[in-house]
């Protein structure tokens, strides 16, 4: 099966940098997902990494090394509407390739 | 258009009552999802459809029946449900991964809020 883990909370202030750790445990690795989802709403997709590396898009990047199945997410200069819960989820082919999520870190961005 | 459409929005139903969930997008995707999500909690994956058949079924009890009656539509029939069935029940698609790196993320709809009385 798939396992992943990431903090439970994530406290930053505005204009702050703030990094949201993913390690998972998984066979035959696809790929890591990130998704935001506020308070009330639907799940938005933010990035995928299949391959090592940095991918950034605009404020936000996102990290993968396969071979320490570990990835992050980087918000940089956060903005009061950053504030959500941030999950990541791992695409394996032990599973015809669907998406496991962690269970979510909540970020909170104060003024 | 980037949407995935849900309805209804918000659903409360008795323990005997059977209604479904509808979901629609038009983006060309051939993988549909259904997910349970609970408060404070992760999505859960209930039911996977890739070209209109079922492909996923992770173990969902027989109250919940999916269908997929074509490409861009998902239902998900709710019968004799219990009080700890109400979530947000969360509809979901993107394309088929065919090769490995394939990003296929998912879009999601907006959710039904179901309340089981």
């Amino acid at each position: 099966g798939q396992s992943l883990e990431q903090p439970s909370e994530v406290t930053a202030v505005e204009g702050a940098i703030v990094q949201i750790n993913c390690t998972y445990q998984t066979s035959g690795f696809y790929g890591l997902s990130w998704y935001q989802q506020h308070d009330g709403g639907a799940p938005t997709f933010l990035s995928y990494n299949a391959l090592d590396g940095l991918e950034e898009t605009g404020r936000f990047s996102s990290f993968l090394s396969r071979s320490d199945s570990y990835g992050y997410l980087l918000l940089q200069e956060l903005q009061m509407k950053d504030s959500a819960s941030y999950f990541c989820a791992v695409r394996d082919k032990a599973n015809a390739g669907k998406s496991t999520f962690g269970d979510g870190t909540t970020l909170t961005v104060k003024p | 258009d980037t949407e995935v459409t849900q309805t209804p929005k918000h659903l409360v139903m008795g323990m005997t009552n059977k209604k479904s969930l509808k979901c629609e997008q038009h983006m060309g995707h051939r993988a549909m999802y259904w997910y349970k999500q609970k408060a404070k909690k992760p999505p859960e994956l209930m039911f996977v459809y890739s070209y209109e058949k079922l492909s996923i079924n992770e173990s969902v009890p027989s109250r919940f029946s999916p269908e997929c009656p074509n490409s861009s539509l998902l239902n998900l029939h709710l019968h004799a449900l219990q009080p700890e069935d109400s979530a947000l029940y969360l509809c979901a698609s993107s394309q088929v991964g065919r090769a490995t790196n394939m990003n296929t993320e998912a879009f999601f709809g907006q959710g039904t809020r179901l309340t089981v009385v």
